[in-house]
């Protein structure tokens, strides 16, 4: 899993602020997905993005948060005025096709003050 | 709601001994990962099985997917230190409202103590 990047690996944050969480898909994958862990806990999907477009947002929150997937650059997961619950291990994984098994990045760990 | 049931949550054992964990679900599934996640980390795949009743051995680790493709287990011989970690199942779904997400279980807490 170390081709999908994802920065940063740490972010603090205090009630009310903006997170930014951003992942670079392994080269030649085209399709991004977004997962979150809380502790102790199994991953939960978030979103699946394809380039420019979201395909599947059915695990996103209703407010606050966003995700992109633009033509140049990476996937950005935006979390508008965080609050102490958002605070959780936040995965991207990317695959090559939509039948192909699905790598993951080292995640971007949210802590919320 | 598509659930995977995990068992056990944790788990302590010594070196050498044997293990097995479990993912149940009542859903049907299209393919079954296991994937091992060190602290710190991300999860990184073992194993896919895609056919009802498939065995695969990874070294020390072998995998099966249920006849009914509902679930499916882990069993490592002759456990040994480095592999303790969290071991995660996540099944996935083919058909025409397929987007390739994955369900994953709870996971399960491995800790084997020299």
């Amino acid at each position: 899993n170390a081709g999908v990047m994802q920065n940063p690996r740490h972010l603090v944050r205090r009630r009310g602020q903006e997170a930014r969480l951003r992942c670079s898909p392994m080269k030649g994958h085209s399709h991004v997905y977004w997962y979150r862990q809380l502790p102790e806990e199994g991953l939960k999907f978030m979103v699946y993005l394809q380039k420019e477009n979201i395909i599947d947002e059915s695990g996103m929150p209703k407010e606050r948060f966003s995700a992109e997937f633009p033509k140049e650059g990476p996937s950005i997961l935006r979390i508008q005025q965080v609050v102490r619950g958002d605070s959780a291990a936040y995965f991207c994984a990317s695959r090559q096709g939509l039948y192909n098994e699905q790598f993951f990045g080292p995640g971007t760990r949210l802590t919320v003050l | 709601t598509q659930l995977l049931e995990q068992s056990p949550q944790f788990l302590s054992i010594q070196e050498g001994e044997n293990l097995t964990v479990y993912c149940n679900s009542s859903s049907v599934f299209s393919s079954l990962q296991w994937y091992r996640q060190e602290p710190g980390e991300g999860p990184v795949l073992l194993v896919t099985v895609v056919t009802g009743g498939e065995v695969k051995k990874l070294k020390r680790l072998t995998f099966q997917f249920g006849d009914a493709r509902k679930d499916s287990s882990l069993h490592i011989t002759a456990a040994q230190p480095g592999d303790t970690g969290l071991y995660l199942c996540a099944g996935g779904k083919d058909g025409s409202s397929n987007t390739g997400k994955l369900i994953f279980g709870q996971g399960t807490t491995l800790q084997v103590k020299p």
